[in-house]
């Protein structure tokens, strides 16, 4: 049963501490996508990418945040320092299919406390 | 800024009762899709309709697109109490694959 998984997914930390959240896409998915919720704004989009180059990245702090795709299996979210206002649950999703016709698979969800 | 944003912002009906939630945005697309998401999940994919559609149904779902007015809608029918759920509207931008979710439908069924 192919899904996206995430870890970790629940993560505790105090602030200015690093963070960093792992997803690894459904085999085969060349679309990896990054969102973060909070019942203030929703689901943002912080980044994407597409064959592991990153497209858009327009969503994300670039102080503190970074996003890699060190291999098609594997992508990163990292937060440096973190923030109390950085506490939101991040999901990651893939997908195979190009814009006209994708649909998107979500992972469970990391959900970040900073203190 | 979302791209979409639903109407209600949080709905509750009885059991067997139809559900309707409406999503609009802001730029042409290619295509427009509704996810689910229970509480503390993901989110579930439910439904995509092309530009170029105009309606379309799976299951108890029926969704409609009208493109001069840049909205859609999202019909459940006799819903059920699992129904209960976040529903959000997604689109990207023709051409791109920046999908944007709007700020969802809470929807509430009653047993």
């Amino acid at each position: 049963d192919a899904r996206v998984t995430q870890t970790p997914r629940h993560k505790v930390t105090e602030m200015g501490q690093e963070v960093t959240m792992r997803c690894q896409p459904i085999l085969g998915h060349n679309t990896v996508f990054w969102y973060r919720q909070t019942m203030m704004q929703g689901l943002e989009l912080l980044a994407y990418f597409r064959n592991r180059a990153p497209l858009d990245d327009s969503g994300m702090p670039k102080d503190r945040f970074s996003a890699e795709m060190p291999d098609a299996t594997l992508a990163t979210l990292k937060i440096q320092p973190s923030e109390p206002r950085d506490s939101a649950v991040y999901f990651c999703a893939s997908g195979s299919r190009g814009p006209h016709t994708g649909e998107l698979f979500f992972g469970e969800g990391s959900r970040l406390t900073v203190l | 800024s979302q791209q979409g944003e639903e109407d209600p912002q949080a709905l509750s009906i009885q059991e067997g009762e139809n559900a309707t939630m409406n999503c609009s945005y802001k730029t042409s697309i290619n295509n427009l899709q509704w996810y689910r998401q229970n509480s503390g999940r993901g989110l579930v994919h439910l439904i995509l309709i092309r530009s170029n559609e105009r309606e379309k149904h799976s299951g108890r779902l029926r969704v409609t697109l009208d493109t001069s007015k840049k909205s859609s809608s999202l019909l459940i029918t006799a819903s059920r109490a699992a129904d209960t759920a976040s529903y959000f509207c997604a689109t990207a931008s023709s051409g791109t694959y920046k999908y944007i979710f709007g700020t969802g439908t809470r929807l509430k069924v009653l047993a």
